[in-house]
């Protein structure tokens, strides 16, 4: 089983408030993606990490692929309320086509209270 | 351009009936894959589409089908529906498989199945 675990499960800070969701499993990936998900939408996609040790910057956003490629982090400074929604990590293998090969993590719900 | 469109939005049947949803691609894309989202289980993988042929499929009963259309288009069906069917089923569709990723992915709004 390719079993991405998310760590916290549930998020609660303040506006202005720094935040790190963590994922983490014991396969190897190949690329790693993180989408939000918003109540009533499909996930959107937010960055795609390839490299081992990769850190990617979108405005406040920073994603870091572990060097072993088995594990990712999200970073948020200065959460604002938009920034609600359900975080997703998804990891897939190269060489290996098909969506059934993209594996989703178990999600953290973030709320940014205003 | 259009994005994915799933179509109904809500939808309550009642336990032992069967269910037809559908996913209309974003235009050019061939490639439709389906996956079901619950609290418990977060998103799990039904099946993979491209050009009217299934490619892969994942680890549900055989009551849950689908078929792509030559448009693209697509729909999954569930027969003898159980209330653990409830879910969130969402569509997401690519230009190639393989090529949905990474990056290449675009999903629906989905659809909100409440069995009772």
């Amino acid at each position: 089983t390719q079993l991405l675990e998310q760590s916290p499960q549930f998020l609660s800070i303040q506006e202005g408030e720094n935040l790190t969701v963590y994922c983490n499993s014991s396969s190897v990936f190949s690329s790693l993606q993180w989408y939000r998900q918003e109540p009533g939408e499909g996930p959107v996609l937010l960055v795609t990490v390839v490299t081992g040790g990769e850190v990617k910057k979108l405005k406040r956003l920073t994603f870091q692929f572990g060097d072993a490629r088995k594990d990712s982090s999200l970073h948020i400074t200065a959460a604002q309320p938009g920034d609600t929604g359900l975080y997703l990590c998804a990891g897939a293998h190269l060489g290996e086509t098909g969506a059934n090969n993209l594996f989703f993590g178990t999600g953290t719900r973030l709320t940014v209270i205003p | 351009k259009a994005g994915v469109t799933q179509t109904p939005r809500y939808l309550i049947k009642t336990r032992g009936q069967q269910v037809t949803l559908s996913c209309s691609p974003i235009s050019g894309h061939r490639s439709v894959s389906w996956y079901q989202q619950t609290p418990g289980q977060g998103l799990q993988f039904l099946f993979e589409y491209f050009s009217e042929t299934q490619r892969n499929k994942g680890n549900f009963p055989g009551r849950f089908s689908g078929r792509q259309f030559s448009n693209s288009r697509s729909e999954m069906n569930v027969s003898t529906l159980e209330l653990g069917d409830s879910a969130l089923y969402l569509c997401a569709s690519s230009l190639y498989p393989g090529k949905g990723l990474p990056g290449g992915y675009t999903f629906g709004s989905g659809t909100r199945l409440t069995v009772v």
